[in-house]
């Protein structure tokens, strides 16, 4: 079964400091998407940031930026300039192809970091 | 654009007695999945459809969870009986669609639903 591993239930950081988040996932897949995202404590999910994994350039969204290792199969997602509204629960995804019906993909979660933002 | 709705927001209910969920997505999207999310917990998938076909329920417990998405628009999902377990955020998510050389849909989701069993 794929997984995906974070491997830090909790991290804190200072108001305007940065943070690297952790993700390591497996797949047998060549060309695909990996994803981060934030759940507030609202519960919405949205997505903060993706990277396609065929492009050697890392993605980057404003403060959000990540360090995508393929070979090591490593995701970790970086905050810069930390904000209060940052604090959430935030998942790694990705995604694999349903077995029994190969159009179609679904995305495995990790169990998440609780970022807490310390004032 | 509108997002994924999803009603109620929230629900109490006791053991034993049914209850459902109700999801719109997003106008266009062919994808609708339903994702169990127990507190501390990522996001379960339990049931995936494409229009109105099911795609994947292997993670759905048949014997007291049903879902459908009749017209291949909005979805419900019904649990009956309800046990203590199944206290969770119900999650519904839309995409629009199949897979193509890379995959990687990006996954829109509503509010969640936060049932509590007593």
């Amino acid at each position: 079964a794929q997984t995906v591993t974070q491997s830090q239930p909790e991290m804190s950081v200072q108001e305007a400091e940065t943070v690297t988040l952790s993700c390591t996932y497996d797949t047998s897949e060549s060309d695909y998407y990996l994803f981060w995202y934030k759940q507030p404590p609202s519960r919405q999910m949205i997505l903060v940031i993706r990277q396609e994994a065929y492009k050697q350039q890392n993605a980057t969204e404003n403060r959000f930026s990540v360090n995508f290792q393929k070979a090591a199969k490593s995701f970790s997602l970086k905050i810069s300039d930390s904000q209060l509204g940052d604090a959430a629960m935030y998942f790694c995804a990705s995604p694999r192809r349903v077995v029994s019906n190969f159009g179609n993909e679904k995305l495995t979660f990790g169990t998440g970091t609780r970022l807490t933002i310390i004032p | 654009e509108a997002g994924v709705a999803q009603s109620p927001r929230y629900k109490i209910i006791e053991k034993r007695q049914s209850v459902a969920f109700w999801c719109n997505p997003i106008s266009g999207h062919a994808t609708l999945y339903w994702y169990q999310q127990i507190l501390g917990q990522g996001p379960k998938l339990l049931i995936q459809f494409q229009n109105n076909g099911v795609v994947d329920d292997s993670q759905l417990p048949k014997d007291r969870f049903s879902a459908e998405r009749l017209k291949g628009v909005d979805s419900t999902l019904k649990i009956q009986p309800a046990k203590l377990e199944d206290s969770a955020v119900y999650l519904c998510a839309s995409s629009l669609g199949f897979s193509g050389r890379v995959i990687g849909n990006e996954q829109f989701f509503g509010p969640g639903t936060r049932l509590t069993v007593l």
